[in-house]
C-alpha cells in the first residue's frame, strides 16, 4: 500500500527565515511526486510534478527536490502570502492513475 | 477558463438524511475525481469517473456513491448521514490519463448535526 507522511504537521516562520518541508514515501514504483498548495476555505493548488530522484524544480521562493525515498520543499526568505498547507502526493506505476496524499503541513508565516 | 464549479459551498444536515453535491469540470476535461478531506485523516479518495463510468473506487462504504453526465458533470450522494461525514468534500477534475495534474474546486463543507 502507498504511503505518503509529511512532517512537521505545522511549522512557524518568521518573514525571510528559510526553512524545508519533508514529505516521506513507500511507493511500489514512483509514476510521480505532486505538490499542492491549499489556503484556508478552498481546494488545492498544484504546484510541482516530480518524476524521478535528482529533479528539481522551482517556482519564486519554492524548490522542490525528489529522492527515492523522500521529497523536500524548500522555502526561500518566505512570505505571509506564502501561509498555507502544502500537500504531497505520490502516484504509482501500473494500476489507477489515482494520488495518495499526505496530511499536509501547516506553514504559517509572520511579518 | 471557467475553474472546477462545486456546489453547494457550504450544507448542514442532521443525521439520517441524505445529501448531494455536485459539481462542474474544467470545461474539456472527461475525469472527475471526489475527495474527502478531514483534519484527521487528511485527503481521503472516493472515486473517480471517467466518460460516464466508475474507474475507481475508494474504502468507503456504500452509503457513499456517485454519478457522471455526459456533459462531464459530476453528483455525489450520501445516504443515511452520520456524524463523521462532516468534512470538506473536494471535486478535482483532469483532462485525461496522461496529464496527472489534477484541478479542484472550492469544495462543499458538509456538517451532520
Amino acid at each position: 500500500e502507498d504511503q505518503v507522511t509529511q512532517s512537521p504537521e505545522a511549522l512557524r516562520l518568521q518573514e525571510g527565515e528559510s526553512s524545508s518541508l519533508n514529505c516521506s514515501y513507500t511507493v511500489s514504483g514512483l509514476r510521480g511526486l505532486f505538490w499542492y498548495r491549499q489556503d484556508p476555505g478552498k481546494g488545492p493548488e498544484f504546484l510541482f510534478t516530480l518524476y524521478s530522484a535528482g529533479e528539481e524544480k522551482e517556482k519564486e521562493r519554492l524548490k522542490a527536490t525528489l529522492t527515492k525515498k523522500e521529497s523536500f520543499l524548500h522555502i526561500t526568505a518566505p512570505k505571509p502570502e506564502d501561509s498555507a498547507t502544502y500537500l504531497c502526493a505520490v502516484q504509482a506505476t501500473g494500476g489507477s492513475y489515482i494520488p495518495t496524499f499526505g496530511r499536509g503541513t501547516s506553514l504559517i508565516v509572520h511579518p | 477558463k471557467a475553474g472546477v464549479t462545486q456546489t453547494p459551498r457550504y450544507l448542514i444536515k442532521t443525521r439520517g438524511q441524505q445529501v448531494t453535491l455536485s459539481c462542474s469540470p474544467i470545461s474539456g476535461h472527461r475525469s472527475v475525481s471526489w475527495y474527502q478531506q478531514t483534519p484527521g485523516q487528511g485527503l481521503q479518495f472516493l472515486f473517480e469517473y471517467f466518460s460516464e463510468t466508475q474507474r475507481n473506487k475508494g474504502n468507503f462504504p456504500g452509503r457513499f456513491s456517485g454519478r457522471q453526465f455526459s456533459n462531464s458533470r459530476s453528483e455525489m450522494n450520501v445516504s443515511t448521514l452520520e456524524l463523521g461525514d462532516s468534512a470538506l468534500y473536494l471535486c478535482a477534475s483532469r483532462s485525461g490519463d496522461n496529464n496527472e495534474k489534477l484541478f479542484f474546486g472550492s469544495g462543499t463543507q458538509l456538517s451532520v448535526l
